[in-house]
């Protein structure tokens, strides 16, 4: 049972590069998540989505762009990215009935030169 | 926002209980209380949850006191394995799908 999926775990990018964060899930969640991480602190929401088509803006959106096309599926792309995104990415998913838990992936650290 | 305040830090000796502290003054009536593990180098983890009762399972058990502005997070038996930043979260009801957000969270140590 593969749970969330991130891809690639590891990646190193030039100023003003684009690329594109794969978050897969096989458990059939409604809902997903993209944060991230710096260093000594606790996670930040980009951007979230609701099903499959839908996305919204999260607690530090600026510089990410997100899509939803698959339910199993939540992209994350950064069009030309800075230095200060240089972070660790976590995608995460969750049920849609009560209040279940969210289920993260391990992460993608990304530094931006 | 609501917003949940823990200790830095925190030692525990291996084999014996811990009990990690959470405060929440600002809770609202139906904000659920969760707490979620982050190993090194992996993703948070799913602990526990709960809204007004005590509530147990296999990794551990969550103590909400009375009047909710307080929970505490019970490890019955620490092991190595144990040593994580844990994050106290409220769940807010007023949120779109459920946000979670983290603060800095409370570092285990569990000294063998």
């Amino acid at each position: 049972n593969a749970g969330v999926t991130q891809t690639p775990k590891f990646r190193v990018l030039k100023t003003g590069q684009s690329m594109t964060l794969l978050c897969a899930q096989d458990m059939n969640h409604e809902y997903m998540y993209w944060y991230r991480q710096d260093p000594g602190m606790g996670l930040r929401l980009i951007h979230y989505s609701v099903g499959e088509g839908t996305t919204a803006k999260g607690e530090v959106p600026d510089g990410y762009n997100v899509s939803r096309l698959k339910k199993q599926n939540f992209l994350l792309g950064l069009e030309s990215a800075a230095p200060s995104q240089t972070s660790v990415y976590f995608c995460a998913s969750r049920g849609i009935r009560g209040n279940q838990p969210q289920h993260f992936g391990d992460g993608t650290r990304l530094s931006i030169l | 926002d609501a917003k949940t305040t823990q200790p830095n830090s925190m030692e525990s000796n291996e084999e014996e209980p811990v009990h990690l502290p959470c405060n929440h003054s600002t809770i609202s009536g139906t904000d659920y209380i969760h707490w979620y593990r982050q190993l090194p180098s992996q993703g948070p983890e799913y602990v526990i949850h709960g809204l007004t009762s005590n509530v147990n399972n296999r990794m551990a058990s969550l103590a909400i006191a009375e009047d909710r502005k307080s929970s505490t997070l019970i490890l019955h038996r620490a092991t190595l394995r144990d040593a994580a930043v844990y994050y106290c979260i409220l769940s807010i009801s007023s949120g779109s799908a459920r946000q979670l957000t983290f603060g800095s969270g409370t570092q285990l140590t569990v000294l063998p």
